[in-house]
């Protein structure tokens, strides 16, 4: 069975703060690393799709770093801002034929003001 | 707004009875898919479906099936409602090409079976 976990599982970091949390993934059968962000009464939205060891990606004061070699991806908030708040989920993708996904359990970030 | 449409996005039903959850997508993607969310758990995989008119099953398919009679539309149905599928249901879709995108998801069906 394929296991992807995510760590801490919870977050609560002042606004200004920077932040980071960790996906361990298989590192076997790699294909691609997702993360999403998830509010609160919304659907997950996409933030990085990344595909090659050592991928950086970055979204404004996001970003995400890959090792495919040892299983793991950090994502890092620079600054956080109350609106950061939300779950960040990972989801790994092992090349299966239907593109399917398996989700970690998500951390959940609250940014206070 | 292109996009992943489901309905309903509430719903009680009580144990025995049957409802159809409905997707559909308008950006053109082959593959879709049903998940389930659970606290304290990630989002797991019901079914899914790479191109219209096939399906398979996902890691927890037992209850369900499913439906992909067109492109556009995949939906969910539930013969008989039992308590455990109580559940926030998602469906998504995915542009194929290189599997370089991330998955579209809807808005959620929170369900909730008395």
């Amino acid at each position: 069975i394929l296991n992807v976990e995510q760590s801490p599982q919870s977050l609560h970091v002042q606004e200004g703060d920077s932040t980071n949390f960790t996906c361990s993934f298989p590192s076997s059968n790699f294909y691609a690393l997702h993360w999403y962000r998830w509010e609160t009464a919304k659907s997950p939205e996409a933030l990085f799709v990344m595909t090659l060891n050592g991928d950086e990606k970055k979204k404004g004061r996001i970003s995400a770093t890959l090792n495919t070699k040892e299983g793991y991806s950090y994502l890092y908030i620079k600054g956080s801002q109350p609106e950061d708040s939300a779950t960040y989920l990972c989801a790994f993708d092992y090349g299966g034929s239907q593109g399917n996904l398996i989700f970690g359990k998500g951390t959940k970030l609250s940014v206070k003001p | 707004n292109a996009g992943v449409t489901q309905t309903p996005k509430f719903q009680v039903l009580k144990t025995g009875q049957s409802m159809t959850l409905q997707c559909a997508q308008d950006m053109n993607h082959n593959s879709m898919y049903w998940y389930r969310q659970d606290p304290g758990m990630g989002l797991r995989l019901i079914y899914y479906s790479a191109s219209e008119g096939t399906t398979d099953k996902g890691e927890v398919p037992n209850g369900y099936n499913v439906s992909r009679l067109n492109k556009r539309e995949f939906s969910l149905r539930l013969e008989s409602a039992a308590p455990s599928q109580t559940s926030v249901y998602f469906c998504a879709s995915r542009e194929d090409r290189g599997r370089i995108y991330g998955y579209t998801f809807g808005s959620g069906t929170r369900l909730t079976v008395v």
